[in-house]
């Protein structure tokens, strides 16, 4: 299985600031993904982030209010802007092994908006 | 679009069994999974199986997938108070990176 590691696991902001969450992966990965987590919900997808190209975003999330960094194979970012409460979350970094077909998620970053 | 539905709870005694449901309607899914997930913390891959299999078994895990009636479920045996968790079923279909979660089933295991 993959080693992500993923910090901070949690931090309390203000609102208006934003909060920068990296991912560093243990292997070359091609695919990494950033899910969004809201209280006692189940996972969303934000967006799919390749190396060398611009992230991909799901339905509902704008690359101004989540831009995503992917410099090279083993590291991601994700910045959550312009913080609001309803920002308030667990955000998840995961990568997909091809040859396995399985989902890793990293500890996730408990996001506090105050 | 794919949609998948778990029960929201469950509650079982200690060296009971327990059994998760799942249900999904995209009959294109080619890999389904289970995950774990404690609180504070990220989601840990339990187990998988294919869609051509009936049945996986893992230690004291059991997964049983009914592809005509679109349900998954996940047998835990002699469940101890670790097992306490929130399960999420996932699936996916073969070469869409596209992972399609439930709404996870926190289960609490009574010592």
């Amino acid at each position: 299985s993959a080693v992500i590691s993923q910090k901070p696991s949690r931090d309390i902001c203000q609102r208006g600031t934003s909060l920068t969450i990296q991912c560093q992966v243990d292997s070359q990965v091609t695919m990494m993904f950033w899910y969004r987590q809201q209280p006692g919900q189940s996972l969303t997808l934000i967006a799919t982030a390749n190396q060398g190209s611009e992230a991909t975003y799901e339905s509902g999330f704008v690359i101004d209010k989540f831009p995503i960094s992917r410099p090279n194979l083993t590291f991601s970012t994700l910045t959550v802007s312009n913080l609001s409460p309803e920002d308030s979350s667990i955000y998840l970094c995961s990568v997909e092994y091809r040859e396995k077909e399985k989902l890793f998620f990293g500890s996730g970053t408990q996001l506090s908006v105050l | 679009g794919e949609d998948v539905e778990q029960s929201l709870f469950l509650s079982v005694r200690e060296g009971d069994s327990s059994v998760i449901n799942c249900t999904y309607t995209d009959s294109s899914s080619t890999y389904l999974y289970w995950y774990k997930q404690e609180p504070g913390a990220g989601l840990q891959l339990l187990t998988y199986i294919f869609s051509n299999m009936d049945m996986k078994q893992d230690q004291r895990l059991t997964v049983l997938l009914n592809k005509k009636d679109k349900h998954l479920s996940l047998r835990i045996a002699d469940t101890q108070t670790g097992d306490s968790a929130i399960y999420f079923c996932a699936v996916t279909t073969s070469g869409t990176y596209k992972y399609i979660f439930g709404t996870g089933t926190r289960l609490k295991v009574l010592a």
